[in-house]
């Protein structure tokens, strides 16, 4: 069974640029979820969708991230203007419905300069 | 809203030594209970879980945690590690009814010497 996928595994950019993460849950899984890790602490969920649909998202800094999940597949996250405060491990994880175990991709390390 | 702590947060062992990872929440209702791990390089993945029965849960690698509803613990043990422990770990807690969102501890990073 294939794991969940993201791109790209690195990405730097300076500050107030825009950058956009991607992520192909394991297939047949309805939840979607996206962590932020910053370095030295455990995973922060950012956004769940349950299908297509945003279960939470209280924790999004919505003036400058969205996420997508248009077809109830692939996800895409996006900072813009990303800070320097946003330096993380972005972590995509799946499971087959909220109540079940979640598997985790290998994340996405952005570094803000 | 809820929380974990993990108390621990760099634990050095020597290979054999017996293992304790402290893991307390705060959850005025019904919880499941979640231990991670992430060895150097690889995804997080599962280690054990308690969503109801037994309190005391058998993982995979030998790891066991025992849920302790009346002291909001959830504390992960091994009695012999190994090297190839050496890991983060991170405890979750997830409430049970309602909406179920999982919150992540700060997680423990293991280093065991051979």
């Amino acid at each position: 069974e294939a794991g969940v996928a993201q791109s790209p595994r690195y990405k730097i950019i300076e500050k107030r640029q825009s950058v956009a993460f991607w992520c192909n849950p394991i297939s047949g899984h309805a939840t979607l979820y996206w962590y932020q890790q910053i370095l030295g602490q455990g995973p922060k969920l950012l956004i769940q969708f349950q299908n297509n649909g945003v279960v939470d998202d209280s924790q999004l800094p919505k003036d400058r991230f969205s996420a997508e999940r248009l077809k109830g597949v692939d996800s895409t996250l996006k900072i813009q203007p990303a800070k320097l405060e946003d330096s993380a491990v972005y972590l995509c994880a799946s499971s087959l419905d909220a109540h079940n175990e979640q598997f985790f991709g290998p994340g996405t390390r952005l570094t803000v300069l | 809203a809820q929380s974990v702590s993990q108390h621990n947060h760099h634990v050095i062992l020597s290979e054999a030594a017996s293992l304790e990872l402290g893991c307390n929440y705060s959850y005025g209702g019904t919880v499941n209970l979640f231990w991670y791990v992430q060895y150097p390089g690889q995804h997080l993945q599962l280690l054990l879980k308690y969503f109801s029965g037994d309190p005391l849960v058998k993982g995979i690698k030998g790891f066991e945690a025992e849920f302790i509803k009346s002291k909001f613990s959830f504390n992960l043990r091994k009695p012999s590690v190994q090297w190839s422990d050496t890991a983060e770990y991170f405890c979750a807690v997830k409430n049970s009814g309602g909406y179920q969102k999982v919150t992540f501890g700060t997680g423990t990073k293991l280093q065991v010497i051979p």
